[in-house]
C-alpha cells in the first residue's frame, strides 16, 4: 500500500536559517514524488517534482530510494516561505496522489 | 485556461440543509479528484473520477455524501443532510491522468460552514 509520512506537523525557523521538511514514503513500485505548497487560504500549488530535478524558490528535494525519503530543503528560509507543505506520492494509474499530513512551516523575522 | 474552477467559494448553511459544491476541471484533463481539508485530519481524498467514471469512492465519509460527473467539464459534490462536522474546505483537482504525468491542479476550494 502507498503511504506518505511527514513526521513534523509544525516547524518553526528564523529567517535566514536552513530548513528541512521531512517526507518518507512507502511504495513497492516506481515512485513519483511531489511537494505541494499552500499559502494562507490559497489553493495547493505544485512546488516541485522529483523528475524535474529543478530548484523552485530556492527549494530542492532529492529522492533517496534507499531511505525512501524525499526531504525538502532550503539553505536560507524567508518569511514568505511560511505556508503548509504537503509531500505527495504518485505512480499509480488515473493520476491519483497519496498526500502526507502536511507540515506547517513558520519563518520568524 | 483559467485553471480549475470551483463554486461557491464560501458556503454557510444550517444543519440539515442540502449543500452542492461545483467543479469545472481544466479542459482536456481526464481525472478529477475531490478532497476535504480540515485542521484535524489534513487533506483527505473523498472520491475520484477518470473519464467521468467514478473509480474509487472509499474516502466518502458517509452516505450523506455523493458525487457525480455528468460530463468532462463538470462535477458536483453533494451533502444531504449537512452536519456541523462537515465544516471544512473542499478542494477539487484535475490531472491529465497520463502515466508519468501525475501532477494535479487544484481549484481555490469551497469553504463550507455548517451551523
Amino acid at each position: 500500500a502507498q503511504r506518505v509520512t511527514q513526521p513534523e506537523k509544525l516547524l518553526s525557523v528564523f529567517k535566514g536559517a536552513p530548513v528541512e521538511l521531512k517526507c518518507n514514503y512507502s511504495y513497492s513500485g516506481s515512485p513519483e514524488l511531489f511537494w505541494y505548497v499552500q499559502y494562507s487560504r490559497q489553493r495547493l500549488q505544485l512546488l516541485l517534482r522529483h523528475i524535474s530535478r529543478e530548484s523552485i524558490k530556492g527549494f530542492t528535494a532529492d529522492l533517496n530510494k534507499g531511505e525512501t525519503s524525499f526531504h525538502l530543503k532550503k539553505p536560507f528560509a524567508q518569511e514568505e516561505d511560511s505556508a503548509m507543505y504537503y509531500c505527495a506520492l504518485g505512480g499509480t494509474s488515473y493520476g491519483k496522489l497519496t498526500f502526507g499530513q502536511g507540515t506547517i512551516l513558520t519563518v520568524h523575522p | 485556461d483559467a485553471g480549475v474552477i470551483q463554486s461557491p467559494r464560501h458556503e454557510v448553511t444550517e444543519m440539515g440543509q442540502e449543500v452542492t459544491l461545483r467543479c469545472k476541471p481544466i479542459s482536456g484533463h481526464n481525472s478529477l479528484f475531490w478532497y476535504r481539508q480540515t485542521m484535524m485530519r489534513g487533506l483527505e481524498l473523498l472520491i475520484y473520477f477518470n473519464n467521468n467514471v467514478p473509480i474509487d469512492d472509499s474516502g466518502m465519509p458517509e452516505d450523506r455524501f455523493s458525487a457525480k460527473m455528468p460530463n468532462a467539464s463538470f462535477s458536483t459534490l453533494k451533502i444531504q443532510p449537512s452536519e456541523p462536522r462537515d465544516s471544512a474546505v473542499y478542494f477539487c483537482a484535475s490531472s491529465g491522468g497520463l502515466a508519468g504525468n501525475n501532477e494535479q491542479f487544484f481549484g481555490p476550494g469551497t469553504r463550507l460552514t455548517v451551523l
